[in-house]
């Protein structure tokens, strides 16, 4: 099946500092990746969508300055959180989508982000 | 607008007992219904899928039919085993590509 990955799995910062979250599809070609942010007992939820080679489309909500995200490639997304503070800690997974009308998404094992 | 009803868990079952969880959706149209499963610590994966009215998805021993009538989509297993023991997600794709979750039924399957 198709493989997703991210990078790094988790990772602990101090307040202030930008975090980089890499998402990459391993044997496909995502012309779609979407990024979701999990709360402890809680469901997934949707923060943006992004398309290889636009902006992403960010959830109502969800600062787009905040978390930036790039889409460069077809098989690569990365997940910026800038400055992050304590409030930013939680469970970030990204998935992704191939083309050709394709509906399942893929999902990778995500990051755990605990900002001190 | 579009959602989807899980039963709340957790949800603890002795090994080899039979599972249901239930799953009810709104939504506009016939849209193809999943069960996602993410066991500790890791990602969601795709346990099984229906795309259309009648259809039943079948994985690792759980199925799930897709019930129009009752607009719903419980997931079944006959025998579970402690390695069944996560949380599971009914899940609803949009137009927009987007994923409509359930909020999870975590299960616990004790020896």
């Amino acid at each position: 099946g198709a493989v997703v990955s991210q990078h790094p799995s988790w990772v602990i910062c101090k307040s202030g500092t930008s975090v980089k979250i890499e998402c990459r599809s391993l044997d496909f070609q995502a012309t779609t990746m979407f990024w979701y942010r999990q709360f402890p007992k809680q469901s997934l939820m949707l923060m943006a969508t992004s398309n290889e080679g636009s902006k992403a489309t960010y959830e109502q909500g969800v600062e787009k300055d905040k978390f930036l995200i790039n889409h460069a490639s077809l098989t690569l997304s990365t997940l910026t959180v800038t400055s992050a503070h304590p409030e930013d800690s939680s469970f970030y997974i990204c998935s992704a989508r191939g083309g050709g009308g394709q509906e399942t998404q893929y999902f990778g094992p995500g990051t755990r982000l605990l900002v001190l | 607008g579009d959602s989807v009803t899980q039963m709340e868990g957790p949800v603890t079952l002795s090994e080899e007992a039979f599972l249901t969880i239930n799953c009810t959706y709104t939504a506009t149209g016939y849209p193809s219904l999943f069960w996602y499963v993410q066991y500790p610590g890791e990602g969601l994966q795709l346990l099984l899928k229906a795309t259309k009215a009648d259809d039943k998805g079948s994985n690792k021993g759980f199925e799930a039919t897709y019930r129009k009538e009752t607009t719903s989509f419980h997931l079944e297993k006959g025998s579970v085993q402690v390695s069944d023991s996560a949380v599971y997600f009914c899940a609803l794709p949009r137009a927009t590509n987007k994923l409509i979750f359930g909020t999870g039924t975590l299960l616990a399957v004790q020896p």
